[in-house]
């Protein structure tokens, strides 16, 4: 079966460490995203990366690190800068080629609570 | 400032009737819209897509209709059923130039029996 996952579902942690979100995808696509979702917001962009060891901030990266090592993983970092990390994140992936993404396709989410 | 708005955060539809959400944008370097369907605690599904060269995509019961004129796109959903009960997420990037896609805050629509 081809498709995006996340691990894990729920993710508890406490407030001062870091953690590191998983994210794997098996569609051969070449571009990864990673998104936060909060309560009444529609999705934002932290970070994302169209090749192999490389990777761009997005709109709200301070606070999260990524790096993306194999074509098939896109690991996310929450670090202890992160000022509201408890949150909803997403992660996605597309095709890419001649400087164009394809259409981006979502994992199921990790929710992330941070007591 | 927001490129993508969803201006209406929730939408009640009867049972059979057509759903109609609504997007506007404001950039216009973008090329390429999206629509993706999301229910609670789940990622987004995608649903349909149309290039700004079309200014109508259909598939099955989805109808997406684009007027750049306007920076207006509109979802029609029609019958609409119980499972189209979830958050509808419009979505706009600009290929080729920024491969970010921007998404609006999204409209919850509720199926009544």
């Amino acid at each position: 079966d081809g498709g995006i996952t996340q691990s894990p579902k729920y993710l508890f942690r406490k407030e001062g460490q870091n953690v590191t979100l998983s994210c794997e995808q098996n569609l051969n696509h070449d571009a990864m995203y990673w998104y936060r979702q909060d309560p009444g917001q529609g999705l934002r962009l932290i970070y994302y990366s169209q090749i192999v060891n490389d990777f761009q901030k997005g709109d709200i990266a301070e606070g999260y690190s990524v790096s993306r090592e194999k074509k098939e993983s896109f690991p996310l970092t929450v670090t202890s800068a992160q000022k509201n990390p408890t949150a909803f994140y997403l992660c996605a992936s597309s095709y890419y080629a001649s400087g164009s993404s394809d259409t981006q396709y979502f994992g199921p989410g990790t929710r992330l609570t941070v007591l | 400032d927001q490129q993508v708005k969803q201006n209406s955060p929730s939408l009640s539809v009867q049972e059979g009737r057509i759903s109609i959400l609504n997007c506007d944008y404001t950039n216009s370097m973008f090329d390429y819209f999206l629509w993706y369907k999301k229910y609670p605690a789940e990622g987004p599904t995608f649903l349909i897509s149309i290039s700004s060269i079309k200014d109508k995509n259909e598939d099955g019961r989805f109808t997406v209709f684009l007027n750049k004129s306007a920076k207006h796109l509109s979802l029609h959903i029609v019958p609409s059923q119980p499972g189209d009960s979830a958050v509808y997420f419009c979505a706009a990037s600009a290929r080729g130039r920024d491969d970010k896609i921007i998404f609006g805050k999204g409209t919850r629509l509720h199926i009544l029996p």
